[in-house]
């Protein structure tokens, strides 16, 4: 079975400043996929980032970026400028690439990283 | 367009009532998902619809939970004879097709509080 797992409950970060959210997963799959979701206190889940296994190039967007390390079944989140805006909860998110027709493309979910942006 | 609506916001019961969660996926979207999230617990996922095909049942938790999609659109997540564990905010999500690893979109979620 798959899991994912995020090490750091809290983080804090100064406002301008740099982040690095962790994420790691456990799976046996060749091909899945990633994604890193945010939960600000309306708690409307928002994608932030998408990463595809088969594809080596870190995902970026705007201020996020992601450095997939696929050996070691590693998935971060780096927030570059980091703004008051970016305050939420932060959730990594495995789905396997299902071969059955039938499959279901479910999420496996971390259990998030709380991310405090300070003036 | 509009995004995924559910509704009610927030649902306060008492021990041992009926309620049911309803969710407005994106139009056009066939596939749609019932995620829980808990206190302590994240979030885990309850149940799939993928247009005509029969759902994916295998979260639900108990068989005093149900869901059904009608005309491939609409969804309702009915929960018989709540308990106070099933206190928690159910999220609602739906992908275009649900194949080849769509981003689900997701609702703002319905809290619901067992007393």
């Amino acid at each position: 079975a798959q899991t994912v797992t995020q090490s750091q409950p809290e983080m804090s970060v100064q406002e301008a400043e740099t982040v690095t959210l962790s994420c790691t997963y456990d799976t046996s799959e060749n091909n899945y996929y990633l994604f890193w979701y945010k939960q600000p206190p309306s708690r409307q889940m928002i994608l932030v980032i998408r990463q595809e296994a088969y594809k080596q190039q870190n995902a970026t967007e705007n201020r996020f970026s992601v450095n997939f390390q696929k050996a070691a079944k590693s998935f971060s989140l780096k927030i570059s400028d980091s703004q008051l805006g970016d305050t939420a909860m932060y959730f990594c998110a495995f789905m396997k690439h299902e071969t059955l027709a039938s499959g279901t493309y479910k999420y496996i979910f971390g259990t998030g990283t709380r991310l405090k942006v300070l003036a | 367009g509009a995004g995924v609506s559910q509704s009610p916001s927030n649902k306060v019961t008492e021990k041992g009532k009926d309620v049911e969660l309803r969710c407005d996926p994106i139009s056009g979207h066939t596939a749609l998902y019932w995620y829980r999230q808990s206190l302590g617990q994240g979030l885990e996922f309850l149940i799939y619809f993928q247009g005509n095909s029969a759902p994916d049942k295998s979260g639900l938790p108990s068989d005093r939970f149900s869901a059904e999609r009608t005309g491939g659109s609409v969804s309702t997540l009915t929960i018989q004879r709540t308990q106070q564990e099933d206190s928690a905010v159910y999220l609602c999500a739906s992908s275009l097709t649900g194949r080849r690893g769509d981003t689900q979109y997701f609702g703002p979620g319905t809290r619901l509080t067992v007393l």
